[in-house]
């Protein structure tokens, strides 16, 4: 059975940095690309990240409200995937959630989500 | 930036009846759309990939349709624990992009 467990989330102040981490168990985690997404509380969903497997170099993309400031990564070893976040801001607050992809270069939905972490930014 | 738009943004619904989703792109993302479930307090919950390819295990009353540009979700005879927000979803495209979403509520 597939599952993801995200976990590093709370409260951090803006400008602050937190780690995210999503334990993958159930499939062979260095085949397939990871996403991270997000949900502000009470509005819709935002693609926020992609990393691309091993064999594709682990290139990245990222929605442009985090360019610059987040960093996803990758241990294969480890079955986790990262996302590092910089100089946070309100506006980053909300449930970040990691999901598989079917494909090692491409985002390619799968059922695969996790049950999120909660990110709050405030003073 | 291809920009996802869904109509309408809530939807009054009796049980049992058909309920029909809408989700318009941008430019052309050929079948690259996924539908997707949420309910209050719960993560989202993959229905549809490929434009019209139900996941396993998801009932044969979801049916998507589409390409290109223009799609559409529809739900039959609409049971209780289908009162939910649909998002559409493409990945055709960097930036991946969400819909705002369409609240299926009971009327």
């Amino acid at each position: 059975e597939v599952q993801l467990v995200e976990s590093g989330g709370g409260l951090v102040k803006p400008g602050r940095s937190l780690r995210l981490s999503c334990t993958a168990s159930g499939f062979t985690f260095g085949d397939s690309g990871m996403s991270w997404f997000r949900q502000a509380p009470g509005k819709g969903l935002e693609w926020v990240s992609f990393i691309r497997t091993k064999t594709y170099g682990e290139t990245t993309e990222y929605a442009a409200s985090v360019q610059g400031r987040f960093t996803i990564s990758r241990d294969d070893a480890k079955s986790i995937a990262y996302l590092e976040m910089n100089t946070l801001k309100t506006e980053d607050t909300g449930i970040y959630y990691c999901s598989r992809s079917g494909r090692p270069d491409a985002c390619d939905p799968l059922p695969d989500w996790g049950r999120g972490t909660l990110v709050t930014v405030s003073s | 930036e291809t920009v996802v738009t869904q109509s309408p943004g809530t939807l009054s619904v009796s049980p049992g009846e058909t309920a029909t989703l809408f989700c318009r792109a941008s430019r052309n993302v050929y079948s690259n759309i996924a539908w997707y479930q949420q309910k209050p307090g719960q993560a989202p919950r993959l229905l549809i990939y490929r434009g019209s390819t139900r996941v396993t295990g998801i009932p044969a009353r979801f049916s998507g349709s589409g390409s290109g540009t223009e799609f559409t979700l529809t739900i039959s005879s609409l049971q209780s624990e289908d009162f939910a927000v649909y998002y559409c979803h493409q990945y055709n495209d960097w930036l991946l992009t969400f819909g705002g979403g369409t609240n299926v509520e009971i009327k």
